[in-house]
């Protein structure tokens, strides 16, 4: 069965520094892996995603994502945070073996203070 | 455009009167999925449908009905509405192929007095 977790239900950064949101999973087959974003009011969008190749994935608005298989994490990351990046984010997973539903986490809320 | 279209986005019903909520895609994506969001308990599944006429209960089924009479429409059905279905629920479509992104919905709020 395919599971996804967020350990932290907030994270608060300053502006102007790194940061990290934290995602582990667990799928039986090879993990399709994916971050999304929800603004206040609005639907999910799309910020990027690991199918195969190379672990750091680049995807919308300056975000990045490292996969680790060993430690079965996909951990969302941004070298310098910016007030409008405050939103909620969702990792989520697929088991790329085979056609599958995609789980979702229960979300992380990123505030980032000026 | 391509789009998800759910309606309607905004409802208040009472307990008991069955109600639909819409949902449309128009990029003849095979897979599609309600979710309900709930604060502090993230995006559960409801139901989901691989293709026209397969469905399949997801995390928290009980309460609603869905059918998948054409590939672009994907209702969801509450025949008899209660207070603890009073949430936001999102729709999505996505290709069948496990690696294409998921597209969703604006949402629908759902509040049953």
């Amino acid at each position: 069965a395919q599971s996804v977790a967020q350990p932290e239900d907030q994270v608060n950064v300053a502006e102007g520094n790194p940061l990290t949101v934290k995602c582990t999973y667990s799928v039986s087959g090879n993990p399709y892996l994916f971050w999304y974003v929800q603004y206040p009011n609005r639907g999910l969008q799309f910020l990027l995603k690991y199918i195969t190749g190379d672990n750091l994935v680049k995807g919308s608005y300056g975000f990045e994502a490292e996969f680790n298989k060993s430690q079965t994490s996909f951990h969302l990351k941004k070298p310098s945070a910016l007030v409008s990046d405050s939103a909620l984010y969702f990792c989520a997973v697929r088991d790329g073996s085979s056609a599958s539903k995609i789980i979702f986490g229960s979300g992380t809320r990123l505030s980032i203070r000026p | 455009e391509a789009q998800v279209t759910q309606n309607p986005r905004y409802l208040i019903t009472v307990t008991g009167k069955k109600l639909t909520v819409t949902c449309s895609q128009n990029m003849n994506h095979e897979y599609m999925s309600w979710y309900r969001q709930d604060p502090g308990l993230g995006l559960r599944q409801i139901y989901y449908s691989m293709n026209v006429e397969v469905t399949d209960k997801g995390d928290v089924p009980e309460g609603y009905k869905v059918s998948r009479k054409e590939k672009r429409n994907f209702p969801l059905i509450l025949e008899s509405p209660s207070p603890n279905q009073t949430s936001l629920y999102f729709c999505a479509s996505s290709p069948l192929d496990s690696g294409n992104t998921i597209y969703f919905g604006e949402g629908s709020w759902l509040t049953v007095v």
